[in-house]
């Protein structure tokens, strides 16, 4: 699986929207972008994921580059629920169920 | 609907004992994967269960093994406990269609080796 980059924290006022990054420039065709996100010592949560057209749900919405290199998951109103470490994960779309690879994440603080 | 489930959700080793930790998944999901998270670093795949069997593995020792039943369920069982085998261990389900689903992570079991 391809790698992914992200800053290691951000942080944004509660009430606006947080738009946070992700690099994977050596993604491949076959390959979808997933985000988790994981409150303090919760499991992971799935928020997301897309191949190549921008995506929406109920929690967020993901935009992917036209080239697919990056990626970028927005949180429209950031509350203070939102305070998580947030996981970018590319994964193969063939085969079943394949791994899910998780580097270290960005840390995102919604301030007051 | 129940989501994934977990048991313990805290447990105290001391190293060279034995654990298992037991893991229910979500209705529905056919397939169990385990992840194991020290502290400050994502999880990592440590193997995944799919019709009893071990489909896929991460690059973890022997120690490790696993075990899943006809009703999905399925254990994690570590053997010769060392003090770096503490963590979060996480279990994730996911039905198995043919193609990429997607993966639903219960609560963890935090293991403390002393």
């Amino acid at each position: 699986d391809a790698k992914t980059t992200q800053p290691p924290s951000m942080d944004c006022a509660e009430g606006r929207a947080a738009n946070l990054p992700c690099n994977h420039s050596t993604i491949s065709g076959n390959e979808y972008v997933y985000w988790y996100r994981q409150i303090h010592s919760q499991g992971p949560q799935y928020i997301i994921h897309g191949l190549k057209n921008n995506e929406t749900n109920e929690m967020a919405s993901l935009i992917i580059t036209e080239d697919r290199k990056s990626s970028t998951l927005i949180l429209p109103h950031a509350t203070l629920r939102d305070t998580a470490v947030y996981y970018c994960i590319v994964r193969r779309l063939t085969g079943a169920n394949s791994k899910l690879t998780f580097g270290k994440g960005i840390t995102l603080s919604v301030r007051p | 609907d129940a989501g994934v489930t977990q048991s313990p959700t805290h447990l105290i080793k001391t190293r060279g004992q034995q654990v298992t930790l037991r893991c229910s998944p979500k209705s529905g999901h056919d397939t169990v994967s385990w992840y194991q998270q020290a502290l400050g670093q994502g999880p990592q795949f440590i193997f995944q269960y799919y019709e009893e069997e071990e489909r896929q593995r991460g690059n973890f020792p022997d120690r490790f093994s696993g075990h899943q039943f006809p009703n999905y369920s399925s254990e994690l069982n570590v053997n010769a406990l060392l003090l770096g085998d503490s963590a979060l261990y996480l279990c994730a389900s996911s039905p198995d269609r043919g193609y990429q689903e997607t993966q639903y992570f219960g609560p963890g079991t935090r293991l403390l080796v002393l």
